[in-house]
């Protein structure tokens, strides 16, 4: 089955700055990758997602890259604000399948 | 905008003891899901649930789980015999076909075994 890593799983930043998150899948069928925010005791948020025939996809001061050769994709923040803070899941998902979630990482915007 | 909604948001029972978590799927939404978010740790599958019955599971999803969607609009999970274990975030998705559009969580419960 599908498994999904997630680096780095705690990320501090300086606000203004811009944060970085990678994650990489090993069932090369998957074909569907988003990118989810959670803030302490909510459900998660849907920031962006990204399809496997699209190789960048950008949204304001997010912004997704996927590389389906090496089986890897990026969530990048840029301009990171204090409300940035909180942990991002990546995941990914095959039609007809269920999403397998990334472990998380817990991203920390320092004023 | 539709939502998903989960009853309770909060649950405390006694370890043994039988729990059921509610949940309203938005109307039109065909594939219904539960997943377990244990605290500080990944969301993780449970089970998928479609043409009254279930499509998925997972190897947490044994036979102390159960789900039903008893009316039209409720879909609910069942744990018999709580353990401390259980303790973790509860949350229901639906979604309006097999495809991925439409995916929505629901807000969760948070289920607390003592």
């Amino acid at each position: 089955g599908e498994n999904v890593e997630q680096h780095p799983s705690t990320l501090s930043v300086q606000e203004g700055d811009s944060a970085v998150i990678k994650c990489t899948y090993s069932d090369s069928a998957s074909n569907y990758f988003p990118w989810y925010k959670q803030e302490l005791g909510k459900r998660p948020q849907l920031i962006i997602d990204i399809r496997s025939n699209v190789g960048e996809k950008k949204d304001q001061r997010i912004a997704v890259t996927l590389n389906k050769t090496a089986k890897h994709f990026s969530l990048h923040i840029t301009e990171t604000q204090p409300e940035d803070s909180a942990v991002y899941f990546c995941a990914a998902w095959n039609y007809g399948q269920n999403f397998v979630f990334g472990p998380g990482t817990r991203l920390s915007v320092l004023p | 905008e539709p939502e998903v909604t989960q009853t309770p948001s909060h649950q405390v029972t006694q370890m043994g003891q039988e729990v059921i978590l509610r949940c309203v799927p938005i109307s039109n939404h065909l594939y219904f899901y539960w997943y377990r978010q244990i605290l500080g740790q990944k969301v993780e599958f449970l089970v998928s649930f479609y043409n009254n019955e279930i499509s998925e599971k997972s190897e947490i999803f044994d036979d102390q789980f159960s789900v039903e969607r008893p009316d039209g609009s409720n879909f609910t999970l069942k744990i018999r015999s709580t353990k401390l274990e259980d303790s973790a975030m509860y949350f229901c998705a639906s979604n309006p076909g097999q495809g991925v559009g439409g995916y929505t969580f629901g807000s969760g419960t948070r289920l607390t075994v003592v």
